[in-house]
């Protein structure tokens, strides 16, 4: 089965309000994490990404939270606005290969 | 632009056809992966390249795919034999080194009728 999983297939949220998306993973030696957004029609996007040296990590507009004992992840993203909308992807980065979760797709209500 | 460039964004074709996919790497990235995304899946890694060697083929699905990388740069993945379940989004990614993000282009949409 899939290492990475995301726990809501769908989130809907308000205009300016943040948005949280959730995120488990299985493999305990994991140790670096990247979360990607993808808009209909195109790649994986790059957001940011966190090691497991670090609990909290923050980029512009979004903080990635780590926790290794849950073996849980979490991105927050402050004042959603509508170009924030997309599938988002956490994924556990093994050596090369990365492992995807089917993803949350977030629609942000104007 | 400097971002992974793949091309064709989008590939028709017959059933049993040969398709080749392109994919141009971030200038002076050593490692390009090469995955799978069918609709609604997550995606699937395929092959993975350091510089023209590739140490892990192991996500290749028959031996109907192949993929090579040339110069360190450019690389091709080939398709033969086209079946109906080969359609999906074919993605490729690079990165500086294996322990740094991964950048993706926007892929090949690839229909086999």
């Amino acid at each position: 089965g899939e290492s990475v999983g995301l726990h809501l297939p769908t989130l809907s949220v308000q205009e300016g309000d943040n948005s949280i998306i959730n995120c488990a993973y299985s493999n305990s030696a994991s140790d670096y994490f990247i979360w990607y957004k993808q808009e209909s029609g195109k790649g994986p996007q790059f957001i940011i990404d966190i090691r497991s040296n670090m609990d909290k990590r923050q980029g512009q507009r979004v903080t990635v939270l780590l926790n290794k004992t849950v073996k849980h992840l979490s991105l927050q993203i402050a004042a959603t606005q509508p170009g924030d909308s997309a599938v988002y992807f956490c994924a556990e980065n093994n050596d090369y290969k990365l492992s995807f979760g089917a993803g949350t797709t977030v629609t942000v209500r104007a | 632009g400097a971002g992974v460039s793949q091309s064709p964004s989008n590939k028709v074709t017959e059933k049993g056809k040969d398709v080749e996919l392109r994919c141009d790497p971030i200038s002076g990235h050593t490692a390009l992966y090469w995955y799978r995304q069918s609709l609604g899946q997550g995606l699937e890694f395929l092959i993975y390249f350091q510089g023209n060697s590739a140490p892990d083929k192991s996500g290749l699905p028959s031996d109907r795919f192949s993929a090579e990388r040339t110069g360190g740069s450019v690389s091709t993945l080939t398709i033969q034999r086209t079946q109906q379940e080969d359609s999906a989004v074919y993605l490729c990614a690079s990165s500086s080194n294996i322990n740094q993000p991964q950048h993706f282009g926007d892929g090949t949409r690839l229909s086999i009728l």
